[in-house]
């Protein structure tokens, strides 16, 4: 099935230091949304952005709608090491239903 | 906590059984999607019932099927299964259609392993 496009794969960072990871697809979506997932867990919901353009934030998360409606990015500040775990972004399309399309994730670990 | 409930959290299965994952939907939520998460990929979207009925599906073969409850329980049924069907099944319970300025919510999943 379809996936978003996520990379790299891993990233490595230092606790303190800022990340940023981007998401882009080949379709266009009405909604983009971030999740973290840590191990043995389901997803949870970070963010989520429903305009092109629209830059939100949620505490030390900041993310992006693209204006294209083709990417988002998600940015973390100054990381803290409950920060690790793995990122996904997702698209919808709003339709007659409301099917999600995820990217691979990204696993992020900080360093102490 | 999400509200969600999965049941069983793991489990393991011989290729060619049936098995039956269930799910627990938060209260007042009549949407409930299930997805498909392999090792190291994103979550797969399986189908979506709505009131009980389906309201969309996936790229996935016939042998998987579902059922949801008026009581916001719902069921993923998977036929004959094969060792590729091992993965973290994932629920997720939201409010219906036209309400998406309110997101679902995942449950913690269930492991199948099929050997």
């Amino acid at each position: 099935g379809q996936q978003l496009n996520q990379s790299p794969q891993s990233m490595f960072i230092q606790e303190g230091e800022d990340v940023s990871m981007n998401c882009t697809s080949s379709s266009i979506f009405n909604t983009w949304l971030w999740y973290k997932q840590d191990p043995g867990e389901g997803p949870v919901l970070l963010i989520a952005l429903y305009k092109a353009g629209e830059l939100t934030s949620n505490g030390r998360l900041t993310a992006q709608f693209g204006i294209t409606r083709k990417d988002s990015f998600l940015n973390i500040s100054a990381s803290i090491p409950s920060d690790v775990g793995i990122y996904f972004c997702a698209g919808r399309y709003t339709g007659a239903n409301s099917k999600l399309t995820f990217g691979k994730g990204i696993t992020l670990s900080v360093r102490p | 906590e999400t509200g969600v409930t999965q049941s069983p959290t793991h489990l393991i299965k011989t290729r060619g059984q049936q098995v039956t994952l269930r799910c627990s939907s938060q209260s007042g939520h009549n949407t409930v999607s299930w997805y498909q998460q392999a090792l190291g990929q994103g979550p797969q979207f399986i189908f979506q019932y709505y009131r009980e009925e389906k309201n969309g599906r996936g790229n996935f073969p016939p042998r998987f099927s579902g059922l949801q409850f008026p009581n916001y329980s719902s069921e993923l049924n998977v036929n004959a299964l094969e060792l590729d069907d091992s993965a973290l099944y994932l629920c997720a319970s939201s409010f219906g259609p036209g309400r998406e300025d309110t997101e679902a919510f995942f449950g913690q999943g269930t492991r199948l392993t099929v050997v």
